[in-house]
């Protein structure tokens, strides 16, 4: 079974530029949420959709938005970037039912903004 | 609201010795925990989580963490370390049913020969 797959791996973007992040999540799975890393920040909860409605969102700007499609693959966009919205962007699938609620990562998109 | 603290930002430590990773949890409600590895530049793997039942939790890489509740604590340990054990370590909550994890700052891992 393949794993949760995020494109591109690298990518520069001068400030003021928008990105587009894809993510791809395991077969099945319905649940991708998003999370921003960085050194100065840690992991923080971006947002969480679900069969293509967004279920839950963290405390981040509205520059930062996703949307998810019918065959669950998600993407995450950032507008106006800003150099501080250089992070380690990772994207993680669950199928939440019952007990067995995991969340599998992919390998993230490193963006940096100059 | 939850929150974790992860009270070491650092260990570091002999192959073979053993290792204990804290982690303590703050939360109103019921929770989740989970213990995370990430190597460099890769994502994040799940080593053991507690969902209910027994406190004491084994996981992969013969890693292993005890749920302790009235102490609001989740820390890993492992009797023996490798090196190959170097990585970043992260504690993680969620609410029963949430989908949002919250992680600590982390840990990293240095085992040296």
């Amino acid at each position: 079974k393949a794993g949760v797959t995020q494109t591109p791996r690298y990518l520069i973007k001068t400030r003021g530029q928008q990105v587009t992040l894809s993510c791809s999540p395991i077969s099945g799975h319905r649940s991708v949420s998003w999370y921003q890393q960085t050194p100065g920040q840690g992991l923080q909860f971006l947002f969480e959709y679900f069969s293509e409605t967004q279920r839950n969102k963290g405390n981040f700007p509205g520059r930062f938005s996703g949307r998810q499609f019918s065959n669950s693959r998600s993407e995450m966009n950032v507008s106006t970037l800003e150099l501080g919205d250089s992070a380690l962007y990772l994207c993680a699938s669950s199928e939440p039912t019952g007990m067995s609620t995991e969340a599998f990562f992919g390998q993230g998109t490193r963006l940096t903004v100059v | 609201a939850q929150s974790v603290t992860q009270l070491d930002s650092q260990v570091p430590v002999f192959e073979e010795a053993p290792v204990e990773l804290r982690c303590n949890y703050s939360s109103s409600v019921s929770v989740y925990l989970f213990w995370y590895v990430q190597y460099p530049n890769q994502g994040l793997q799940l080593l053991l989580k507690y969902l209910s039942g027994s406190t004491l939790v084994k996981g992969i890489n013969g890693f292993e963490a005890e749920f302790n509740k009235s102490q609001t604590s989740f820390h890993l340990r492992k009797p023996s370390v490798h090196i190959s054990d170097t990585a970043e370590y992260f504690c993680a909550v969620s609410g029963i049913g949430g989908t949002a994890l919250i992680f600590g700052k982390g840990t990293t891992l240095s085992v040296s020969s």
